[in-house]
């Protein structure tokens, strides 16, 4: 059965702190891994990755996979309080799995 | 439209009735998705349309819930006869052929009284 594993399942940190998310998975058909930021109803789209090894950025957030170890991470750096989401994985290729997200909460 | 939307936002219903949520995909998105997700959970998948390809419903969790969808467009999901344990958040997205990313809308919260 098809599966994506995220961890941890929630995260407490102070502004200004790195935090990584991961995120491993077991999708038959895979071809994309998918980061997602959740903070009332819709997920909002943050990264796509297909190839191992590629980090991709965006300001503080970045995030690389390794499809040799099946698995991937999110880090954002000098987090901000509104940093705080849950934060979703998801692979697979037309039809996605979604992991149950980690719970990011940044204090001020 | 900018992006993908869903009506009603909020429904409250008694058990035993009939619900009809609606999503209008991005323009051109061939593809369309309905999720479930219950409160603390995960996105739990429903159905998936692609182009006029008859539709994958592995996820339909009871004979209770359909799902239709107008050409490349509208879809309604319908859950007849609710029961408490449907109340969740039902989300729909949208997607390019053959591009992995899916947008979501915002939702409809359904509870189930």
């Amino acid at each position: 059965e098809d599966k994506v594993v995220q961890s941890p399942l929630s995260l407490v940190v102070h502004e200004g702190d790195t935090v990584t998310l991961n995120c491993s998975y077991e999708v038959t058909n895979f071809r994309s891994l998918l980061w997602y930021k959740q903070e009332k109803k819709a997920p909002t789209f943050l990264f796509m990755l297909t190839s191992s090894g590629i980090e991709k950025k965006s300001g503080r957030l970045s995030s690389i996979l390794d499809k040799k170890e099946l698995s991937s991470i999110l880090n954002i750096t000098a987090t901000q309080t509104g940093d705080s989401a849950i934060y979703l994985c998801a692979g697979g290729s037309e039809k996605l799995v979604f992991g149950k997200g980690t719970k990011l909460t940044v204090n001020p | 439209g900018a992006g993908v939307s869903q009506s009603p936002s909020n429904k409250v219903t008694e058990k035993g009735k009939d619900v009809e949520l609606r999503c209008d995909p991005i323009s051109g998105h061939t593809a369309l998705y309905w999720y479930r997700q219950r409160l603390g959970q995960g996105l739990e998948f429903l159905i998936y349309f692609q182009g006029n390809s008859a539709p994958d419903k592995s996820g339909l969790p009871s004979d209770r819930f359909s799902a239709e969808r107008t050409g490349e467009s509208v879809s309604t999901l319908t859950i007849q006869r609710t029961q408490q344990e449907d109340s969740a958040v039902y989300l729909c997205a949208s997607s390019s052929l053959r591009v992995d990313t899916q947008y979501f809308g915002p939702g409809t919260r359904l509870t189930v009284l």
